[in-house]
């Protein structure tokens, strides 16, 4: 059973500021590491894709780095605003075709 | 581009009967893939379908089933329904494996509740 731990559970935080929270997955196997942010009544909504050692990705004020070497990832929100609040969920791909292997998630709620 | 389909929203069954949730991927995508997400354990992997054939299952019991039609629609059946599958049933679509083209582009899943 593949171990994808993300941390904090949840993290409250201050409008405006900047915030950011872990993903820690197997460092062997690896194929790529998705990051998903889940808004309460909608659907997952894909972030990034991550296939090598190294990578940084950013998207506005969200951008994520990867370290398959140590098997983490960080994912950083910049400057937080209300919109931003939601569960941020990262899930490892094993070179199992579409088998992904989700972390319970980070829950953000950003207070104005 | 219509996005990915799941019907229905919500579902309410009683245990021992049997249920089928239908997901429309979106076009072109031939990958689908369904997944169960309960409270406690978060998104778990049940399966996925690229061209018609089962590429992947996950740990859960032979109650769970699934099929993929030549126009990449799936279905995902369980039968004789037990307390514990009451979850939100997510399904998503991609272009295939491998690095951008394995995005996972969820629908807005299926809600089962069994009394």
């Amino acid at each position: 059973i593949l171990n994808v731990e993300q941390s904090p559970q949840s993290l409250h935080v201050q409008e405006g500021d900047s915030t950011n929270f872990t993903c820690s997955f197997p460092s062997s196997n690896f194929y790529a590491l998705h990051w998903y942010r889940w808004e309460t009544a909608k659907s997952p909504e894909a972030l990034f894709v991550m296939t090598l050692n190294g990578d940084e990705k950013k998207k506005g004020r969200i951008s994520a780095t990867l370290n398959t070497k140590e098997g983490y990832s960080y994912l950083y929100i910049k400057g937080s605003q209300p919109e931003d609040s939601a569960t941020y969920l990262c899930a490892f791909d094993g070179a199992a075709g579409n088998k992904l292997t989700f972390g319970g998630g980070t829950r953000v709620l950003v207070k104005p | 581009k219509a996005g990915v389909t799941q019907t229905p929203r919500y579902l309410i069954k009683t245990r021992g009967q049997q249920v089928t949730l239908s997901c429309s991927p979106i076009s072109g995508h031939r990958s689908v893939s369904w997944y169960q997400q309960t409270p406690g354990q978060g998104l778990q992997f049940l399966f996925e379908y690229f061209s018609e054939t089962q590429r992947n299952k996950g740990n859960f019991p032979g109650r769970f089933s699934g099929r993929q039609f030549s126009n990449s629609r799936s279905e995902m059946n369980v039968s004789t329904l037990e307390l514990g599958d009451s979850a939100l049933y997510l399904c998503a679509s991609s272009l295939g494996p491998g690095g951008i083209g394995s995005t996972l582009h969820f629908g807005n899943g299926t809600r089962l509740t069994v009394t």
